[in-house]
């Protein structure tokens, strides 16, 4: 199976503040790699697919890049209403994998 | 717009059974790959299962194959999670997905989701 890590598991930052997360992966898994955003107590959200093509309907701050097993989601400008847990989750292969989650906090 | 509602969810005992349902509206449910997440309480997302478009192609992780079956009625718009021999380490909020689509990759990224139901499995 392929393993989902992120780094850093958590984050301190401020409204405003340019948040860049990571996620690894333990194999190859080309570009297809998704992002989701889960604010406490709701249902998870797509924010990215296929590394970096945004949602519809997500805000342009979103953005993500990387390929292989290395990847990033970066949040230029960091809002009130991003404040939540963000996962990534490879579709290269089955079982599908989800990182263990990146906390985004004040 | 997309609803996804998820039900069925309950307290059942260990090696017990239950089925989840999810009625689907809003698009086009035959034209979509369709999967279940859980989440167990405090953790992260764990993908259960995906189900292909027509229903035949079924996929499920690890620690729930053999013991849970996805399946769709396309002409109900609904998806189900019948879940068999339950142990305590599947008490966990159960999501509804939609996929982006109906083929590899867009079939394996998780475009809409219900709010979910909670199953509970303790004596």
């Amino acid at each position: 199976d392929i393993q989902m890590t992120h780094s850093p598991s958590s984050v301190s930052a401020s409204v405003g503040d340019r948040v860049t997360i990571t996620c690894r992966a333990s194999q190859d898994i080309s570009s297809y790699l998704a992002w989701y955003q889960q604010n406490l107590g709701k249902a998870p959200k797509l924010l990215i697919y296929a590394t970096s093509s945004l949602q519809s309907g997500v805000p342009s701050r979103f953005s993500g890049s990387g390929s292989g097993t290395d990847f990033t989601l970066t949040i230029s400008s960091l809002q009130p209403e991003d404040f939540a847990t963000y996962y990534c989750q490879q579709a290269n292969s089955f079982p599908l994998t989800f990182g263990g989650g990146t906390k985004v906090e004040i | 717009e997309v609803q996804l509602l998820e039900s069925g969810g309950g307290l059942v005992q260990p090696g017990g059974s239950l089925r989840l349902s999810c009625a689907a509206s809003g698009f086009t449910f035959s034209s979509y790959a369709m999967g279940w997440v859980r989440q167990a309480p405090g953790k992260g997302l764990e993908w259960v299962s995906l189900v292909g478009t027509s229903g035949s192609d079924t996929f499920y992780g690890d620690s729930v194959k053999g013991r849970f079956t996805i399946s769709r009625d396309n002409s109900k718009n609904t998806l189900y999670l019948q879940m068999n021999g339950l142990r305590g380490e599947d008490t966990a909020i159960y999501y509804c997905a939609k996929s982006h689509g109906a083929n590899f990759p867009g079939s394996r990224y998780f475009q809409q989701w219900g709010q979910g139901t909670l199953v509970t499995v303790s004596s």
